[in-house]
């Protein structure tokens, strides 16, 4: 079945420090990818997100890229903050009578220390 | 962006009673919602699909008598878990769609003594 598997965490990292967090998917056809963050007390919020091979999603210094030759969707950023400390989940999406249905990593718990 | 509440935030029964969780759009109306269970330290698993004004789908392995869902307007939806067990505790998380995106609720923890 499709199924999403990322790095799970939990990391640390020092402020200005590089991340990356890998992201490989199966899927049947061809998904959309999505990074969601979920902030310490908050919701999940969508960071970005790529529609077709080669697409390069971008948010907030985050970037990832969709690999259809390797089936990954890896993020990064190049230089960590503080207020990055969340958790991030990468997930494909396949539609379903019109509307999105998700399926999600396990999510990868990120500290930024000052 | 659009907002998703959530309600109770958190929520303690004691085993054998039932509990129910309220999403609520916000700002915008939504004929989908999605209810999300998420266990520790796994990926969050979709339970079940809420339709406005019609059944809700089901997930495989998701015991529809039990975990009871009504859609009854376009801002909200409802998830009752039904005779709760303590191996129901977990948290429960929503979503609603907006055209083809997914805004999620913050969360509901549940913890069933």
């Amino acid at each position: 079945g499709d199924s999403v598997t990322q790095m799970e965490g939990p990391v640390t990292l020092s402020e200005e420090a590089f991340l990356t967090i890998n992201c490989t998917y199966t899927a049947t056809g061809y998904p959309s990818l999505f990074w969601y963050v979920q902030y310490p007390g908050e919701g999940l919020q969508l960071l970005l997100k790529a529609t077709k091979a080669d697409d390069k999603g971008s948010n907030k210094g985050f970037e990832a890229t969709y690999r259809k030759e390797t089936t990954s969707f890896h993020l990064e950023k190049g230089s960590v903050q503080v207020s990055d400390s969340a958790v991030y989940f990468c997930a494909l999406s396949l539609s379903q009578g019109g509307s999105e249905k998700l399926v999600f990593g396990k999510g990868m718990k990120l500290t930024v220390n000052p | 962006g659009a907002v998703v509440s959530q309600h109770p935030s958190r929520v303690i029964c004691k085993s054998g009673t039932s509990v129910k969780i309220e999403c609520r759009s916000l700002d915008f109306q939504a004929t989908t919602m999605f209810w999300y269970r998420q266990f520790p330290k796994k990926s969050l698993m979709l339970m079940a699909t809420s339709n406005e004004g019609s059944k809700a789908t089901y997930e495989q392995g998701v015991e529809k008598d039990k975990f009871l869902i009504n859609h009854a307007s376009l801002t909200l939806s409802t998830l009752t878990v039904t005779s709760a067990h303590p191996e129901d505790s977990s948290f429960y998380i929503c979503s609603a769609n907006q055209g083809l995106a997914q805004f999620f609720g913050p969360g509901t923890r549940l913890t069933v003594l």
